[in-house]
């Protein structure tokens, strides 16, 4: 399975709102709800941000949401925060090679 | 607490093996698939391996497939990576991982796994 294509890089101002898209197909993105999102900062390890598309786990600010459009899902920050400069990364589940990851996009605030 | 904790990375030469292993605490570990997923210095996260929560099924991406054996052992709550025939594109940061329905829901810190003579 190929990558999903994401943008390398969006940037916003504090408050402000971004959407970083995540582009797959129809083996992947555009067949299952099973979308989650990854928050990276340097030196550490992912975090789960969201899953199977919008739902949000426990401790993670509703700034975060995400929907998603045929072979296209979505993560939007609403009210950039200066801690939610990070590296972001999605995943869709894709069978038997469970899970494909997007190629990742650096966000500075 | 959930707690994922890598060990075994180091440097190793090209052809060589090495054996990662991941101690897990704070949940039902016999409850839960087990993933690898790992990451090449200042590159992407990639999956490397699942195991179901009784070993029934393992997968394998097609970079690794034939060179590399996930396993685990319940009764010690712990994960393993057998890593065999490495190459120079297998030095990345392996993360341990534990998956949720069918999203990776807790990551350990990582170990460095470094290949080159």
């Amino acid at each position: 399975q190929s990558a999903l294509t994401q943008p390398a890089s969006v940037s916003g101002s504090p408050g402000q709102s971004i959407t970083i898209s995540c582009t797959g197909n129809s083996s992947n993105v555009g067949r299952y709800n099973l979308i989650s999102w990854y928050q990276q900062h340097p030196g550490n390890a992912p975090k789960l941000m969201l899953y199977e598309v919008s739902k949000r786990p426990s401790g993670v600010s509703n700034r975060f949401s995400g929907s998603k459009s045929g072979n296209t899902a979505s993560l939007t920050i609403t009210g950039l925060q200066a801690e939610d400069e990070a590296g972001y990364y999605c995943s869709s589940y894709a069978g038997s090679s469970p899970y494909v990851f997007g190629t990742g996009t650096k966000v500075t605030v | 607490e959930v707690q994922l904790v890598e060990s075994g990375g180091g440097l190793v030469q090209p052809g060589g093996s090495l054996r990662l292993s991941c101690a897990a605490s704070g949940f039902t570990f016999s409850s839960y698939s087990m993933n690898w997923v790992r990451q090449a210095p200042g590159k992407g996260l990639e999956w490397v391996s699942y195991i179901s929560s009784s070993s029934s099924s393992m997968y394998y991406s097609d970079s690794v497939k034939g060179r590399f054996t996930i396993s685990r052992d319940n009764a010690k709550n712990s994960l393993n990576l057998q890593m065999n025939s490495l190459r120079d594109e297998d030095t990345a940061v392996y993360y341990c991982v534990r998956e949720g329905y069918r999203e990776l829901d807790y990551w350990g810190q990582g170990t460095l796994v470094t290949v080159s003579s």
